[in-house]
């Protein structure tokens, strides 16, 4: 059974702390992305990597970065904490090159900065 | 850039009904594919269905189909028979090179 799994489903961290999201995948796939959910927003892609050391911003790239160094493991920074950084955190990944196949997802982390 | 667009924030439906969920998109490019996934509030991300562009034939599986429209540029779901267990949240998203553009999403609630 494919996995994806994220280090914690529910975080609390306090403004401007270093805060480090971990995702690992079993599956072989080229490419991660991490996502970021929030009401009436729907999945917004922060960054994503198609290969070890590899990555490219997504569409809210601000306030974090990414780390990518074994196939297997991509990790989210936030490298200063913010309140508005509080939100539900979605990791995936999926095959490259395949055209129909979809995104694995993690079960979540919930984010809060306090 | 691809766009997804699902208009309706809140649905909901009789236990046993039929439901149509909407989903518009938004490309210039020939080829592309359309996915639909599935968010109970446990949190976690489920994938439904399927539609390449290409595809001759509406997607289905089980209970879930897609009502493809590409001149419309659409691609609605539809849920057969609805159970109480597909109470959750159901997002559109669409194949942009190697990654996933999302919709909004739709929460639907299933009545008994």
């Amino acid at each position: 059974d494919v996995k994806v799994t994220q280090s914690s489903r529910y975080l609390v961290k306090r403004t401007g702390e270093k805060v480090f999201l971990e995702c690992v995948q079993d599956m072989d796939h080229e490419n991660m992305f991490w996502y970021r959910q929030d009401p009436g927003l729907g999945l917004r892609l922060i960054y994503f990597s198609y290969d070890v050391k590899m990555k490219e911003k997504g569409d809210i790239p601000e306030g974090y970065s990414v780390s990518r160094e074994k196939k297997e493991r991509f990790s989210l920074i936030l490298e200063s904490a913010s309140t508005n950084q509080t939100s539900m955190y979605l990791c995936a990944s999926r095959l490259q090159g395949s055209f129909n196949t979809e995104a694995f997802f993690g079960q979540g982390t919930r984010l809060t900065v306090v | 850039a691809q766009k997804i667009t699902q208009t309706q924030p809140g649905m909901f439906v009789q236990e046993k009904e039929a439901v149509t969920l909407d989903c518009t998109y938004d490309t210039s490019d020939q080829s592309y594919g359309l996915f639909w996934y599935k968010q109970p509030s446990s949190g976690e991300m489920i994938f439904l269905i399927y539609q390449g562009s290409y595809d001759e034939q509406n997607a289905t599986e089980g209970r879930y189909s897609l009502n493809f429209q590409k001149a419309r540029k659409s691609a609605n779901l539809v849920i057969s028979a609805s159970q109480l267990g597909d109470s959750a949240m159901y997002f559109c998203a669409m194949r942009d090179r190697n990654k996933l553009v999302f919709g909004a999403g739709t929460i639907l609630r299933v009545k008994s």
